[in-house]
């Protein structure tokens, strides 16, 4: 079983609707979540970054941390043709020394005019 | 300011031969590393290193080589190439330490061995 578990779609959507992605993980010691957004033939960007449980808001996008279920979520409102993406999420422990991060599979987006 | 910079981006090697990956940045960063992405896999760590002189070992390393001899590069060696190392090759550099450091990434290497 992967630490980090990510449904890796497709996910097709309409222009301007509400976008969810999830991820699951298996290690209770994950204290530091983060979204990436990579678009095609890109690096990954960094999108959210939040620590322990919570939400975080940033524009269109909230991301969501459910650390007792080991759920994270990231919602994108109104989404747009440009959030047409592949979105990882990411996750790591209290970081001594570099951030060793594990991501999941990754999820791809499109978002259809 | 170009970020973090990778060359070359693409490359087709034959099962044997052998190769160096550079990665240099200009954000004066601490920490860099080593990512491979393969479908369905995610990013996987592969090396990184905390300083100028410094590597470590992350979760993929085997049939690889780093070495970072100045703080803005980062080389990593594949000595003899393998099918099984055909991927995309991510360089990620950040500052180093703190809660929230943020890892910058590159524009990738893709490699195809035959």
């Amino acid at each position: 079983q992967k630490e980090v578990e990510q449904d890796p779609g497709p996910l097709s959507v309409p222009e301007g609707a509400i976008v969810s992605l999830n991820c699951t993980y298996s290690n209770s010691a994950f204290q530091y979540f983060m979204w990436y957004r990579q678009y095609s033939r890109k690096g990954p960007e960094l999108l959210m970054y939040t620590y322990s449980s919570g939400n975080k808001e940033d524009g269109r996008f909230t991301a969501q941390v459910d650390k007792s279920s080991k759920y994270i979520s990231l919602f994108i409102r109104d989404s747009q043709p440009s959030d047409s993406a592949t979105y990882l999420c990411a996750m790591s422990t209290l970081p001594q020394g570099a951030q060793k991060l594990v991501f999941g599979q990754g999820t791809r987006l499109t978002i259809n005019p | 300011n170009a970020g973090v910079t990778q060359t070359p981006k693409f490359r087709v090697l034959k099962t044997g031969q052998s190769m160096t990956l550079l990665c240099a940045q200009d954000m004066n960063h601490e920490y860099m590393y080593w990512y491979r992405q393969d479908p369905g896999m995610g990013l996987r760590l592969i090396h990184y290193s905390v300083g100028e002189g410094t590597t470590a070992k992350g979760e993929v390393p085997d049939g690889y080589n780093v070495s970072r001899l100045k703080k803005q590069n980062f080389l990593l060696g594949l000595e003899s190439a393998a099918p099984s190392q055909t991927s995309v090759y991510f360089c990620a550099s950040s500052y180093g330490g703190g809660d929230t450091d943020t890892q910058y990434f590159g524009p990738g290497t893709r490699l195809t061995v035959l």
